[in-house]
């Protein structure tokens, strides 16, 4: 099936720092989504991106919408410890309805 | 709105036993899914609908079956349940790309 291949897998940071993720793909996505999961919760839908190009923030938080279609970063400045957990990027590739989930990056925070 | 819900939280089964997982929507979603989650595997799709009465599968249906007579409900059900279906599920509904996640139902089959 469709991959995307999310990197890195983990992140040990300091509180302070910014944190840069991304996803790749061979395949052409219409829509690019970020997710957050804690511990026990589901995940948490942070940004959707619709448009290649797309540059969108959410508070700390910015992703963009690579112009290829391929690809899509998130970035997170100045880190604090609540952004701990696992982040999932997730494509729609065009005329699919169903998503493509990212393997997931787990970031921890050293206080 | 209560978003996604899921019943119940936490399940036990033995292999050979059958339950239903239980996912309801109030956003008048039309999408709708169904994921498992295991460690160091991410969210693999089980199977979805994109509207009442309309279901396809994922990609790892096999030895779950689901229906859609509701635009809000929307149950996975284990047949057999074996100890390779122990895992995290989780249901979604959501539009144009953009799916909101149920709290999930940690599932042990012995």
């Amino acid at each position: 099936g469709q991959q995307l291949n999310q990197s890195p897998q983990s992140m040990f940071i300091q509180e302070g720092e910014d944190v840069s993720m991304n996803c790749t793909s061979s395949s052409i996505f219409n829509t690019w989504l970020w997710y957050k999961q804690d511990p026990g919760e589901g995940p948490v839908l942070l940004i959707a991106l619709y448009k290649a190009g797309e540059l969108t923030s959410n508070g700390r938080l910015t992703a963009q919408f690579g112009i290829t279609r391929k690809d899509s970063f998130l970035n997170i400045s100045a880190s604090i410890p609540s952004d701990v957990g696992i982040y999932f990027c997730a494509g729609l590739l065009q005329g699919a309805q169903k998503l493509v989930f990212g393997q997931g990056t787990r970031l921890t925070i050293n206080p | 709105n209560a978003g996604v819900t899921q019943t119940p939280k936490f399940q036990v089964l033995k292999t050979g036993q059958s339950m239903t997982l239980q996912c309801a929507q109030d956003m008048n979603h039309e999408y709708m899914s169904w994921y498992r989650q295991d460690p160091g595997m991410g969210l693999r799709l089980i199977h979805y609908s994109v509207g009442a009465g309309i279901t396809d599968q994922g990609e790892v249906p096999n030895g779950y079956n689901v229906s859609r007579s509701t635009t809000e409900d929307f149950p996975l059900r284990l047949l057999s349940a074996a100890p390779s279906q122990t895992s995290v599920y989780f249901c979604a509904s959501g539009q144009r790309g953009g799916q909101y996640f149920g709290p999930g139902t940690r599932l042990t089959v012995t």
